[in-house]
């Protein structure tokens, strides 16, 4: 069975420009998760996903950032304008079930520089 | 609040040696769930446990054995007989069911194995 989906695997843009990154979580999950990691700030949360329905936004560093889950397949994690503070790898990560904190797995993650 | 501290920042051994990767966790939930991941250098984040909070068995998968103990609030990670393919930065976390399934990382040990 595919494991979670990212892409594109890199990204370089320029500041001021539009990112969109997209996850396809592993099929049947339920929870779709959006972390980011920086050298800095380490792995954090930016949001997450029940049933297609965010939960929780607010690891959501700005207004900048924003995440859509328009089916059970297919999420994306938008950021516009991008800024060079961006830069970062971006993860996407699923489970499963109703017991939320079950075993989270991971995308190979989207890494983004904005120069 | 949720916490995760993983106090060795770097580690490094010749292979064939043991190692311990420390985990020292803070909650205040008395229901809880505990995760090591890997990052390769490839950067991809894999899974190795989860335990849950009443569960203090420890566990053994090949090299790889783990040590859960509530009364110090610590979960250490052991690998015995160390291979250069062990090398990566290993991270502790923490999830709980009132924080809705969102994973808590501490700051990761690289662990680097020397031929």
């Amino acid at each position: 069975d595919a494991g979670v989906i990212q892409s594109p695997r890199h990204e370089v843009t320029e500041m001021g420009q539009e990112v969109t990154l997209r996850c396809k979580p592993i099929s049947g999950h339920d929870y779709l998760f959006w972390y980011r990691q920086t050298m800095m700030r380490g792995l954090e949360l930016l949001i997450y996903f029940n049933n297609n329905v965010p939960i929780d936004d607010s690891g959501m560093p700005e207004d900048r950032f924003s995440a859509k889950m328009p089916n059970a397949s297919f999420s994306t994690l938008k950021i516009q304008p991008s800024e060079p503070r961006d830069s970062a790898v971006y993860f996407c990560a699923s489970s499963f079930f109703g017991v939320s904190t079950d075993t989270q797995y991971f995308g190979p993650g989207t890494r983004l520089t904005v120069l | 609040a949720q916490k995760v501290t993983q106090a060795q920042t770097e580690i490094s051994v010749v292979e064939k040696e043991d190692v311990t990767l420390d985990c020292v966790y803070e909650t205040r939930d008395t229901t809880y769930y505990l995760f090591w991941y890997k990052q390769p250098p490839s950067g991809e984040l894999v899974f190795l446990i989860r335990r849950n909070s009443f569960d203090e068995q420890n566990e053994i998968s090949g090299r790889y054995s783990w040590n859960f103990q509530k009364s110090t609030s610590s979960f250490n990670f052991t690998i015995t007989a160390s291979q250069v393919v062990d090398s990566a930065v290993y991270f502790c976390a923490l999830s709980t069911p009132n924080q809705g399934g969102k994973l808590i990382f501490g700051q990761g040990t690289e662990l680097s194995v020397k031929p």
